[in-house]
């Protein structure tokens, strides 16, 4: 099963556009990338998905090079309600419970 | 749509108890996941049910057990309590086991705190 690095924290401010990058080396030819999102005392919430080159969707967009063993969320102008935990997770399309969840990545927006 | 229901909000067990935990899955969703999750780190993969069985389990021990009803509502048991079972609780359901959507959507959880 791959495993994801990401940043532990991020800060930035409002109106400014947050890349925040997964490392996964060891993706497999069938995995696909996901983005959710969390709130404190909430459950996470699906961002974003992708397989390759570029997703764009009306909240995010998600990059991943030719060799897939990164990606890149990017929120374009944040605002204070984006502070939230965003977790990377990769894992085959068939099998959603293989997903494994690092600790995500703590994103603070400051006004 | 009121999407994924979780009962009770919060739990305050014991060392030892029993506790039983409730999700009601997304209109449509067949396919019920729950997670433990700690404070600071993502969610663990406890078991995944479809059709009333369950399908999939995760690295837990066997006091934690479940069942799906016929409504495709689903409840998470886990017995013998230990204080690290304390941590939120999360349900997600998606819909069906193996098909090419793994979007979740998940519940608010349950915060359980073992005494």
């Amino acid at each position: 099963l791959a495993k994801t690095t990401q940043p532990i924290s991020m800060d930035s401010y409002e109106g400014q556009e947050v890349n925040i990058t997964c490392s996964h080396n060891n993706i497999a030819t069938n995995d696909y990338i996901t983005w959710y999102q969390q709130f404190p005392s909430q459950g996470p919430r699906f961002i974003i998905q992708g397989y390759k080159t570029k997703v764009t969707n009306e909240v995010a967009s998600l990059f991943i090079p030719a060799d897939r063993k990164s990606s890149t969320l990017s929120l374009p102008r944040v605002s204070l309600s984006d502070t939230a935990v965003y977790y990377c997770l990769v894992g085959d399309m068939w099998s959603n419970y293989q997903l494994i969840w690092g600790a995500g990545t703590k994103l603070i927006i400051k006004p | 749509d009121a999407g994924v229901t979780q009962s009770p909000t919060h739990l305050i067990k014991t060392r030892g108890q029993q506790v039983t935990l409730r999700c009601s899955p997304k209109s449509g969703h067949d396919t019920v996941s729950w997670y433990q999750q700690a404070l600071g780190q993502g969610p663990q993969f406890i078991f995944q049910y479809y059709e009333e069985e369950e399908r999939q389990r995760g690295n837990f021990p066997d006091r934690f057990s479940g069942h799906q009803f016929p409504n495709y509502s689903s409840e998470l048991n886990v017995n013998a309590l230990l204080l690290g079972d304390s941590a939120l609780y999360l349900c997600a359901s998606s819909l069906g086991s193996g098909r090419a959507n793994n979007e979740q959507f998940f519940g608010p959880g349950t915060r359980l705190t073992v005494l």
